[in-house]
């Protein structure tokens, strides 16, 4: 079974610049969660949507924003880029929404603003 | 708000020497705890999780135990090997915090032959 993917790799930007980061779901997995794991500040939760809708979303501001279609893959979009945002983005899914679900990771887009 | 404090690392081991990583917590609810690994260059992979307090988690010959008046959940294995060399972070996630996992800041592990 295949696991979270996600795509590009590897990205490199400018300051101003917009982007959108892309994931696959295992497939029957419903959620979809964005983390964001920046250089010395560890990993943040930035989006969580489910059944298509964004059910939390973490301390970020607004240039940060997603969406997840009908067949529950997601994007990522962050617009405006600033040079902080060079990180490296995860995406996970999990089969339900309890708390008890196991998060599933990608191996994650590198992002790289300069 | 919810928070989880891990000890700093660098750690290093000797191959076949016991692994201890200490990770406490704080949340507001009940939350299910969770191990996760990262070996370089890669995402996170989960290693074991406990979902109420006294659980057992185990797998890989680490494990974990729930301890719920003590808020911890610490990492531990009989024997290490060089393939255990990652960064392990503890993580919760809590139903009044939208199921979001708070991630402790990751211990990394280097194993010697």
């Amino acid at each position: 079974e295949a696991g979270v993917t996600q795509s590009p790799t590897h990205l490199i930007k400018t300051r101003g610049q917009q982007v959108t980061l892309r994931c696959s779901p295992i497939s029957g997995h419903t959620s979809v969660y964005w983390y964001q794991q920046a250089l010395g500040l560890g990993l943040q939760f930035l989006l969580w949507y489910d059944e298509g809708e964004e059910r939390n979303r973490g301390n970020f501001p607004p240039r940060f924003s997603g969406l997840q279609f009908p067949n529950y893959s997601s994007e990522l979009n962050v617009n405006a880029l600033e040079l902080e945002d060079s990180a490296l983005y995860l995406c996970a899914s999990s089969l339900g929404s309890g708390t008890e679900e196991t998060q599933y990771f990608g191996p994650g887009t590198r992002l790289l603003v300069l | 708000g919810n928070s989880v404090t891990q000890m700093e690392g660098p750690v290093t081991l000797s191959e076949e020497a016991f692994l201890t990583i200490n990770c406490t917590y704080t949340a507001t609810g009940y939350p299910s705890l969770f191990w996760y690994v990262q070996y370089p260059g890669e995402g996170l992979q989960l290693l074991l999780k406990a979902t109420k307090a006294d659980d057992k988690g185990s797998n890989k010959g680490f494990e974990a135990t729930y301890r719920k008046e003590t808020t911890s959940f610490h990492l531990e294995k009989g024997s290490v090997q060089v393939s255990d060399s990652a960064v392990y972070f503890c993580a919760l996630s809590d139903n009044n915090a939208g199921n979001m996992l708070t991630f402790g800041g990751g211990t990394r592990l280097m194993v010697k032959p």
